[in-house]
């Protein structure tokens, strides 16, 4: 069965510093993967999405950006975070087809930007 | 543009009772539509989703939910609450290729004993 993994749970940084978020997943291949942020209150905001190594999508500007070095490893990164980049950031993964199929969700983590 | 809204933030209810959670969407094809869970600090679980077929769909945890495209609706229903069912639910949209998913913004389920 697949599992979806993300590390850290939490996270407390401060302004300014640089940020390394990373989701993998397990028991599958070329896996559609997402990453959402969840601002405090509000619903799930599409941030990034990759359909294979090296190919990244960005929904919205941001200070933030993806990659995707290996077929199922997904990193969020920043060099350096603002106030507004807390919230709860959720992993994602589908399969690899086209068209719309569910999305399977990571545990997330929690960051906050002091 | 693809929408996805759930008119209630917040909705409590009594142990045992009926429950239905509003979902309305903005979709101009035939949509993919999916209900998930979320317990505080947890992830998203999926409860149900309805791709074609029968318009209304079973889902885990005695959840069902039914799709009318007259009313550009997707609601959630249970007959019976039960305390461990206090979460926040989101209802999604496909909105097109690669899997992409509109959220709508959450309704926060509280259960009174």
């Amino acid at each position: 069965s697949q599992t979806i993994h993300q590390w850290p749970a939490t996270l407390v940084q401060p302004v300014g510093s640089p940020l390394s978020l990373e989701c993998t997943v397990e028991g599958t291949s070329n896996p559609n993967l997402y990453w959402y942020r969840q601002a405090a209150g509000r619903g799930l905001q599409l941030l990034f999405y990759s359909v294979g190594i090296g190919q990244i999508s960005s929904e919205v500007p941001q200070n933030l950006s993806a990659s995707r070095p290996q077929d199922r490893q997904f990193i969020l990164s920043s060099k350096k975070l603002l106030l507004s980049d807390s919230g709860f950031y959720l992993c994602a993964w589908s399969p690899p087809k086209g068209g719309t199929d569910t999305q399977y969700f990571g545990p997330g983590t929690r960051l906050t930007v002091l | 543009a693809q929408s996805v809204t759930q008119p209630d933030i917040h909705i409590t209810v009594s142990e045992g009772a009926s429950l239905e959670l509003r979902c309305n969407y903005s979709y101009g094809a035939t949509p993919y539509l999916f209900w998930y869970v979320q317990s505080p600090g947890q992830g998203l679980q999926l409860l149900l989703k309805y791709f074609s077929g029968d318009t209304l769909v079973q889902g885990i945890k005695g959840f069902e939910a039914e799709f009318k495209r007259s009313q550009s609706s997707f609601n959630l229903r249970k007959p019976s609450v039960h305390w461990s069912d206090a979460a926040e639910y989101f209802c999604a949209v496909g909105a097109g290729g690669y899997n992409k998913l509109i959220f709508g913004a959450g309704t926060r389920l509280a259960v009174h004993p």
